[in-house]
């Protein structure tokens, strides 16, 4: 089974300021998933990627394959991106996802 | 309307009861998961399906049924309510290995 690791576990940020979030995670993998999970509960796709670099808005997201790592970057953060980021990969074992324990943000004004 | 719908969205209910969770999805994806979130933990598989008629379980599918009635419709069933079940249920979607949709989530209370 892949093992996931994220950090750090909480983040308290102010307004304005650069975020990153980690993953790793133990065996090779094709592609990996950044979820954000709002405070009412649902979750929304983010990103997928498998090499590189992706961007949207002030999120980027980047994969080191050899390394078995990725990051998720927040730009000028703002108080509205408070959330739960949680990252998933294959290897669940019964061919579904495993996911990471999530990282909880709060972005204060 | 969401891609995904799950109903009901909040259930208290009483152990030994039978309970039913319906997930829908407008996406026409072949692949419907139910995945189980408790405090602290991350997401886990219960059940998954890739197509109709097909069916297999997750990590921790002991005290859950799934039926996969048509390619649109995936339910999640607790023969028999426990406490332990107390969680946050949620149904995905997904288009081969791409990007996955999420329903918002069914919260289920057994007392």
């Amino acid at each position: 089974k892949n093992e996931v690791e994220q950090s750090p576990q909480n983040l308290t940020a102010q307004e304005g300021e650069f975020i990153t979030i980690n993953c790793s995670y133990s065996v090779g993998i094709s592609a990996l998933h950044w979820l954000q999970q709002h405070p009412g509960g649902g979750i929304v796709s983010l990103f997928m990627l498998s090499s590189g670099k992706k961007k949207h808005g002030r999120l980027i997201a980047t994969i080191n394959i050899q390394e078995k790592h990725s990051s998720l970057h927040i730009t000028a953060s703002h108080p509205r991106d408070s959330a739960v980021y949680i990252c998933a990969v294959p290897g669940g074992g019964a061919d579904g996802l495993t996911f990471g324990k999530g990282t909880h943000l709060i972005i204060q004004p | 309307d969401a891609d995904v719908t799950q109903t009901p969205r909040n259930r208290i209910t009483k152990t030994g009861k039978r309970i039913m969770l319906e997930c829908s999805q407008t996406k026409g994806h072949d692949r419907m998961y139910w995945y189980r979130q408790d405090p602290g933990l991350g997401l886990r598989l219960i059940y998954y399906s890739f197509d109709v008629k097909d069916i297999n379980k997750g990590e921790i599918s002991d005290g859950y049924s799934v039926s996969r009635q048509a390619q649109a419709k995936f339910s999640l069933s607790l023969e028999s309510a426990i406490p332990n079940q107390t969680a946050l249920y949620f149904c995905a979607t997904q288009a081969g290995r791409g990007e996955l949709f999420f329903g918002e989530g069914s919260r289920l209370t057994v007392l």
